[in-house]
């Protein structure tokens, strides 16, 4: 079954514990993105990711980071979380002549 | 730049009336434009989309959208909501070169008996 996974899908931590939160497809997409999503302000892309070790910024990529050296992997990496980080996190492939997005089931993270 | 504009944050509707979800976008060049449907607690799932040629397009669940130039609109509508429909929707426009997917804020249609 084609799909996107993420991981953990709940995490609860604290300020400055660094955390990564995982994901996979098994599309063969070149294309990846990370959003977040926030109440009443919808999706805003973090990162993004055109093929292996080509990545680049969204609309919103400060205290994020992110990697791609394999195509099926794009971790999202929190280097020092803090509150203001607390989202729904979405990870997204498609192909690279693709339109159409595939999203995860998403990661709710909590920092406190 | 581009950006998209949905006008209405929740849109109640009663069963089987029909619903207008609107959208307005701006952009310098032209755009594919989206229609995402976000189940509770799922992610997001593509309902349809505008390329080029026909100004309306349609779902495969009774859902259409049509592509007003003019009016930079991509408004969705349904001539009958069922309560399974109770979802949030969202508007996204991209570049013809795909390089970015700009989502609006989106739009909770609320769906009662």
């Amino acid at each position: 079954e084609a799909q996107v996974t993420q991981n953990p899908r709940y995490l609860i931590t604290v300020t400055g514990k660094k955390l990564t939160v995982t994901c996979s497809q098994n599309m063969n997409h070149e294309y990846m993105s990370w959003y977040r999503q926030d109440p009443g302000l919808g999706l805003r892309q973090i990162y993004y990711s055109m093929n292996v070790e080509v990545t680049d910024k969204g609309d919103v990529p400060e205290g994020y980071k992110v990697s791609r050296k394999e195509k099926r992997n794009f971790p999202l990496i929190l280097e020092s979380p803090s509150p203001n980080q607390t989202s729904l996190y979405f990870c997204a492939s498609r192909a690279g002549g693709g339109l159409r997005q595939y999203f995860g089931p998403g990661t709710r993270l909590t920092v406190t | 730049a581009q950006s998209v504009t949905q006008l209405d944050s929740q849109v109640p509707v009663f069963e089987e009336a029909p619903v207008e979800l609107r959208c307005n976008y701006s952009s310098s060049v032209s755009v594919y434009l989206f229609w995402y449907v976000q189940y509770p607690n799922q992610g997001l799932q593509l309902l349809l989309k505008y390329l080029s040629g026909s100004t309306l397009v349609e779902s495969i669940n009774g859902f259409e959208a049509e592509f007003n130039k003019s009016q930079t609109s991509f408004h969705l509508r349904k001539p009958s909501v069922h309560i399974s429909d109770t979802a949030e929707y969202f508007c996204a426009v991209s570049d013809s070169g795909y390089s970015t997917l700009t989502f609006g804020k989106g739009t909770m249609l609320l769906v009662s008996p």
